[in-house]
């Protein structure tokens, strides 16, 4: 049973418009939620994060919200850029790290248009 | 870069072989996790050591082991290998058994043939 699902595996956005990337959780122990960003043969990269108290966090054109009587969060790009094109990677972990790992959801590839 | 090192960046073998990947970890970084990328599948988390020792383990096949030297590099074991093994292996780091954001290399490519 996957607790954490992107369900959307592409998405595809202008240049300069806004891209909205989501992702659901089942597991209601999760309290600390991350996005990775991955390039074609490299490793997942580190992108933001966000805390269960909080309900966003922001960082540049990036931003991540967290509703969690939904169980679902959204990172948005704004402006999107070329560069941005990649497969996003939700993943989220329980109270005191990461102990069991993080649990990723299955990507969603961001596809920016000129 | 992320500071994570994994070797080899390919490898081909043949079925029923086994084969050795290894992972040297960020500067200073005690946890060393190990996940799996098959296709159409998302990052699967393997198993987790921290500073030497085994504190968590995932979806693992028995025909897999790992292990954290005392230098804290990291070496994960794969035997008896399947066509179904072939898949993109990723070593992770981070500072301590509580850190919540992992640090990954660049992952090693293994094809079963």
């Amino acid at each position: 049973d996957q607790q954490v699902k992107q369900n959307s595996p592409s998405l595809s956005v202008q240049e300069g418009r806004i891209s909205i990337l989501n992702c659901d959780y089942t597991n209601s122990m999760f309290d600390y939620f991350l996005w990775y960003k991955k390039y074609p043969a490299e490793g997942p990269t580190f992108l933001i994060s966000i805390s269960s108290i909080k309900d966003k966090n922001e960082d540049g054109r990036f931003t991540v919200f967290l509703n969690k009587s939904a169980k679902h969060l959204s990172l948005h790009i704004v402006p999107s850029q070329p560069g941005d094109s990649a497969v996003y990677f939700c993943a989220a972990s329980e109270s005191g790290g990461g102990a069991d790992g993080l649990t990723f959801g299955k990507g969603t590839h961001l596809i920016i248009q000129p | 870069d992320s500071g994570v090192t994994q070797t080899p960046k390919h490898l081909i073998t043949a079925t029923g072989q086994r084969v050795t990947l290894r992972c040297s970890p960020r500067s200073g970084d005690l946890s060393v996790y190990w996940y799996q990328q098959s296709l159409d599948q998302g990052l699967q988390f393997l198993i987790h050591y921290y500073n030497g020792e085994e504190r968590a383990k995932g979806n693992i096949l028995e025909r897999f082991s790992a292990q954290q030297f005392p230098d804290l590099h990291s070496e994960l074991n794969l035997s008896s290998l399947e066509l179904g093994d072939s898949a993109l292996y990723f070593c992770a780091s981070n500072e301590g058994y509580s850190g919540n954001t992992i640090y990954f290399g660049e992952g090693s490519w293994l094809t079963v043939v």
